[in-house]
């Protein structure tokens, strides 16, 4: 079946620090990946998507490359913020009819000052 | 503004009495769903429409209704609470099934 797989948290940086979060996936066919984001107290929100491979979402300053030799969805910043502490999801959507978003089980981030 | 609309944002009841949770979209979305997100398990689906009067069960639907009446609309009902369904509910819509979702602010249920 389907599923994704994220780093574990939680994840402690500095200001201005490199980021990466490790996910990868297992998919029949060719599904469709999502970064979402979710600050504290608040929804889901959409932080990037690719539909195919080696296409690369970016927003924010955050990138991710869809690599599908290995299964690979890998969320980088190149500069984290304090305002970036929030917990990351990777999730994808593959094209059955259900519709299901896959997510990983969330990374969270803590930036410090 | 674009929104899924989700009330109410805290609810707190007692086994068995029913209760709804409801779902509202402004963007002409076809397809609805509901997850439930626990810790340590991520998010995972409760039901789905795909359009109005298309539902369908998700991943863990046990002790969940749902109806699609209007394409706006996707209330959320639990007809005997338990506490097993204490958790942290989203609603979610997208044009399609398999385009972006966009999330509600979430409903933290409590059931004691």
């Amino acid at each position: 079946g389907n599923s994704v797989t994220q780093m574990e948290g939680p994840v402690t940086l500095s200001e201005e620090a490199f980021l990466t979060i490790n996910c990868t996936y297992t998919a029949t066919g060719y599904p469709s990946l999502f970064w979402y984001v979710q600050y504290p107290g608040e929804g889901l929100q959409l932080l990037l998507k690719a539909t195919k491979a080696d296409d690369k979402g970016s927003n924010k300053g955050f990138e991710a490359t869809y690599r599908k030799e290995t299964t690979s969805f890998h969320l980088e910043k190149g500069s984290v913020q304090v305002s970036d502490s929030a917990v990351y999801f990777c999730a994808l959507r593959n094209g059955g009819s259900q519709g299901n978003l896959i997510f990983g089980k969330g990374t969270k981030l803590s930036v410090k000052p | 503004e674009a929104q899924v609309t989700q009330n109410p944002r805290y609810l707190i009841t007692v086994t068995g009495k029913k209760l709804t949770v409801t779902c509202s979209q402004n963007m002409n979305h076809e397809y609805m769903s509901w997850y439930r997100q626990d810790p340590g398990l991520g998010l995972r689906q409760i039901y789905y429409s795909m359009n109005v009067e298309v539902t369908d069960k998700g991943d863990v639907p046990e002790g969940y209704k749902v109806s699609r009446k209007e394409k706006r609309n996707f209330p959320l009902i639990l007809e005997s609470p338990s506490p097993n369904q204490t958790s942290l509910y989203f609603c979610a819509s997208s044009q399609r099934f398999n385009t972006e979702a966009f999330f509600g602010q979430g409903t933290r249920l409590t059931v004691v």
